[in-house]
């Protein structure tokens, strides 16, 4: 069974930049997967695809602050010059042949 | 413009139906799989059902199997959730979000601001 585990929550300071991550459970290492950000009281916003190889595709307006990376079964959202609007829940998602819809749990970030 | 807007949320008894309907604009609707989301209060998010592009193939998540479907117009750019038997626990927003190719086992790529649906006597 293909299950995302992040951290609760992250902070960092205005200004500064926070790496969040999004782990793999074993067998899973090569799996892509796609960054959500969701503001307060907000529908969820597609971020970016990162494939295993580390490469991301982001979406539609989605600033250059923001950026992903790969590394074993690891996937990273970077977010740099952090911005009060910054405050967030991001999840992960997953996908694959007979995999529908995985997501982590999220991960609340304060920005302080 | 919206590119995606969910309609027909509310308050339900349990036991009772609801439909939920997407309308969708600025993509080119019958070309990608859609799926529904949902999340309760204070909650994570839960993959509900999906639809392939055809519409031909559709699948749903063990906790609605037999009570929900997932239909599609592509004719008029229409998702549809028909909820049927509603529990407490069905309570949530639900989201109609878009896949980013034809078959729902895709990454997820544009998001409806929601409809919220309560179950409750």
């Amino acid at each position: 069974q293909l299950v995302l585990t992040q951290a609760p929550s992250a902070s960092a300071s205005l200004g500064a930049s926070v790496k969040l991550t999004c782990t793999l459970n074993s067998g899973h290492s090569n799996f892509a997967i796609a960054w959500h950000q969701q503001q307060p009281e907000k529908g969820p916003r597609f971020l970016m695809k990162i494939s295993a190889g580390g490469t991301h595709n982001k979406g539609d307006g989605i600033p250059d602050r923001f950026s992903g990376s790969s590394s074993g079964a690891e996937r990273y959202l970077t977010i740099s010059s952090l911005q009060p609007e910054d405050e967030a829940d991001y999840y992960c998602q997953t996908w694959g042949t007979g995999i529908r819809g995985v997501f982590g749990g999220g991960t609340h970030l304060t920005v302080l | 413009e919206v590119p995606l807007l969910e309609s027909g949320g509310g308050l339900v008894q349990p036991g009772g139906s609801l439909r939920l309907s997407c309308a969708a604009s600025g993509f080119t609707f019958r070309n990608y799989a859609m799926t529904w989301v949902r999340q309760a209060p204070g909650k994570g998010l839960e993959w509900v059902s999906g639809i392939s592009n055809s519409g031909g193939s559709t699948y749903h998540a063990d906790s609605v199997k037999g009570r929900f479907t997932i239909s599609r117009d592509s004719s008029r750019n229409i998702l549809y959730l028909q909820m049927h038997s509603l529990r407490a626990e069905d309570t949530a927003v639900y989201y109609c979000v878009k896949a980013s190719s034809g078959w729902y086992e895709d990454a997820f790529d544009v998001w409806g601001q929601g409809a919220m649906v309560t179950v409750s006597s």
